[in-house]
């Protein structure tokens, strides 16, 4: 079975650029999620979508970071304009739908460094 | 907020002994525990999960879930080098079954 797909893997911009990533879940997996993990930190929850809905972007600045998920099945995460604070690993999981014991898997990251 | 604390380490612990490491949380509605194991530069990957009050064994990892103290532990036993890692506990609640991950715990096992 193949895993959860994310390009690019790094990506290295200036502050006040733009960038996006690109996130292709586990087939049949119904939710997917984005989060930031910063250096030293664990995991933060950007966005959580359930088919192509949203369900919780609560710790999402929705001022310069927007998510889209069309046809339910790939989705974009985007920043613009970037921010010092935003070099992070952007972390993409799908899971076959959000439940009590239910396992989220985690693809390989798309490392940002903004400078 | 949803908080979930875990001993801050880093933890060093001499190969074949016994690591533990602790999670609290701050959610009494929180319904599953995880224990994810994240290797430098690489995304994390689980180990075990826990929803039930008690211990859970697979191989050499025991979770233990204690709901009334809002405590989750990992034991891992005959620890080996490649035990080596950040161990991340996550707890999942709400409507939404949202994942919230502590900071993580780095633990060195020496040969």
């Amino acid at each position: 079975e193949a895993g959860v797909a994310q390009s690019p893997r790094y990506k290295i911009i200036e502050k006040r650029q733009s960038v996006a990533f690109w996130c292709n879940p586990i087939s049949g997996h119904a939710t997917l999620y984005w989060y930031q993990q910063i250096l030293g930190q664990g995991p933060k929850l950007l966005i959580q979508f359930q088919n192509n809905g949203v369900v919780d972007d609560s710790q999402l600045p929705k001022d310069r970071f927007s998510a889209e998920r069309l046809k339910g099945v790939d989705s974009t995460l985007k920043i613009q304009p970037a921010k010092l604070e935003d070099s992070a690993v952007y972390l993409c999981a799908s899971s076959p739908v959000a439940g009590a014991g239910n396992t989220i898997y985690f693809g390989e990251g798309s490392w940002l460094t903004v400078v | 907020q949803k908080e979930v604390e875990q001993n801050s380490g880093p933890l060093s612990v001499p190969e074949g002994a016994i690591a533990s490491l602790n999670c609290t949380y701050s959610d009494r509605g929180s319904q599953s525990f995880f224990w994810y194991r994240q290797y430098s530069g690489k995304s994390p990957e689980l180990i075990m999960f826990i929803y039930s009050n008690g211990d859970k064994e697979d191989g050499r990892f025991t979770a233990q879930l204690n709901k009334a103290s809002q405590y989750v532990s990992l034991l891992i036993r005959d620890s080996q080098p490649s035990d080596s890692a950040t161990y991340l506990c996550a707890v999942s609640g709400g409507s939404n079954y949202k994942l919230t991950f502590g900071k993580g715990t780095l633990l060195t096992v020496n040969p």
